[in-house]
């Protein structure tokens, strides 16, 4: 089956940082350009970060820039997302995701997320 | 920034009604739009991608239509399992969301 499966969530005080990792299987992950997406409680869908399939490339939204650092390796299967000088306002479930080939990053295949919390 | 703006921002219909759901786009980009459906507790899930073309699985009562500014996503027969939101996407744009309720 198709999986991705995040982890390392969890309570950081406001400065703070947090490394998750995304763990994929059941297809061959350097084909794909992967995101990440997170949601605040209550809250709609927000679009973080991605990365090329081959790593070369990464984008982020405004509020993370200087904050957040996406990579992957390929070689074990793997997306991460370091996040340092955390605020409270990135509190959220955090869902890694697949973007489908050559569409307008569709995400086809989405990870049951991890949530981070942002508070002293 | 593009602005992606969806209405209405909810709607409560009844079983069997057509409802649809509307996300008007600040500057013009051809075909690309993505749909998602998200349940309470559980992560979003595809089911229209290009505008138009239908996620392997998704039921037909769902469909995409539109180009250029104004895009719609239809569910031709609100069935019950239908209640979630929904939200338009392209790239690393969402709207605001739908949240769809049974009357």
């Amino acid at each position: 089956d198709v999986q991705l499966v995040e982890s390392g969530g969890g309570l950081v005080q406001p400065g703070g940082s947090l490394r998750l990792s995304c763990a994929a299987s059941g297809f061959i992950f350097s084909d794909y350009w992967l995101s990440w997406v997170r949601q605040s409680p209550g809250k709609g869908l927000e679009w973080v970060a991605n990365i090329k399939d081959d790593g070369t490339k990464k984008f982020y939204v405004d509020s993370v820039k200087g904050r957040f650092t996406i990579s992957r390796d390929n070689a074990k299967n793997s997306l991460y997302l370091q996040m340092d000088s955390l605020r409270a306002e990135d509190t959220a479930v955090f869902y890694c995701a697949r973007e489908k080939i050559a569409t307008a990053s569709a995400f086809e295949i989405w990870g049951q997320g991890t949530m981070v919390t942002v508070s002293s | 920034d593009i602005q992606m703006t969806q209405s209405p921002s909810s709607v409560s219909a009844s079983v069997g009604d057509r409802v649809t759901i509307t996300c008007q786009v600040s500057q013009e980009f051809s075909h690309y739009l993505n749909w998602y459906q998200q349940k309470p507790g559980k992560a979003p899930k595809l089911l229209i991608y290009d505008a138009s073309k239908s996620e392997t699985g998704v039921p037909s009562r769902f469909s995409g239509s539109g180009s250029g500014t104004e895009f719609s996503l239809t569910i031709s027969s609100l069935q019950p399992e239908d209640i979630a939101t929904y939200y338009c996407q392209r790239y690393g744009t969402f709207g605001g969301g739908t949240k769809v309720e049974i009357k």
